[in-house]
């Protein structure tokens, strides 16, 4: 079984901080991707890493495969309360993998 | 239709009792998943649909769950003899094929079990 580590678990900042979230496991994962959950909702896509080392910006967010594509971070620059939600990591395994194993999650809240 | 959608958005069930839940996947979408999110946890796979092929259910936890798809159409999980364990948020989302990385979620079900 492949696990996702997802840590910090919960972060509180006020707007206009930086954050970086981190998304770590001992497995290789042929890609990674990134979900925002807000409450009631389900999650929504943010982006799909592939390569290892690969850097992707979306806006005030920036996301980083790991050179051994067993780990990914994102790093919001100037935090919103809009970028409040659950962040989510989920890694598609190498073999042609179709199902992806998803982390636990971190829980952002960003105070005006 | 535009997005994925899910039915009910909320079910409160009395232990014991069966409980279906429905999920209309994108138009055109040819895979479908269902996922169940547990307070605090990550998104669990159930099962998997692609198509009319057999469906991959390695992912249902007991044989109380099942579910269904017609064809490239609606999918429907029932949960027979509801335990309170069961309680959780029950994702479906759908995908153009396999192997498609763009997975679009639904709002999912807020199912209790009282």
């Amino acid at each position: 079984t492949q696990l996702l580590e997802q840590s910090p678990q919960f972060l509180s900042i006020q707007e206009g901080e930086n954050l970086t979230v981190y998304c770590n496991s001992s497995s290789v994962f042929s890609s990674l991707q990134w979900y925002r959950q807000e409450p009631g909702e389900g999650p929504v896509l943010l982006v799909t890493v592939v390569t290892g080392g690969e850097v992707k910006k979306l806006k005030r967010l920036t996301f980083q495969f790991g050179d051994a594509r067993k780990d990914s971070s994102l790093h919001i620059t100037a935090a919103q309360p809009g970028d409040t939600g659950l962040y989510l990591c989920a890694g598609f395994g190498t073999g042609g993998s179709y199902i992806p194993t998803f982390g636990r999650g971190t829980s952002l809240i960003v105070h005006p | 239709g535009a997005g994925v959608s899910q039915s009910p958005s909320n079910k409160v069930t009395e232990k014991g009792k069966d409980v279906e839940l429905r999920c209309d996947p994108i138009s055109g979408h040819t895979a479908l998943y269902w996922y169940r999110q547990r307070l605090g946890q990550g998104l669990e796979f159930l099962i998997y649909f692609q198509g009319n092929s057999a469906p991959d259910k390695s992912g249902l936890p007991s044989d109380r769950f099942s579910a269904e798809r017609t064809g490239e159409s609606v999918s429907t999980l029932t949960i027979q003899r509801t335990q309170q364990e069961d309680s959780a948020v029950y994702l479906c989302a759908s995908t153009l094929y396999t192997g498609d990385w763009g997975y679009t979620f639904g709002s999912g079900t807020r199912l209790t079990v009282v």
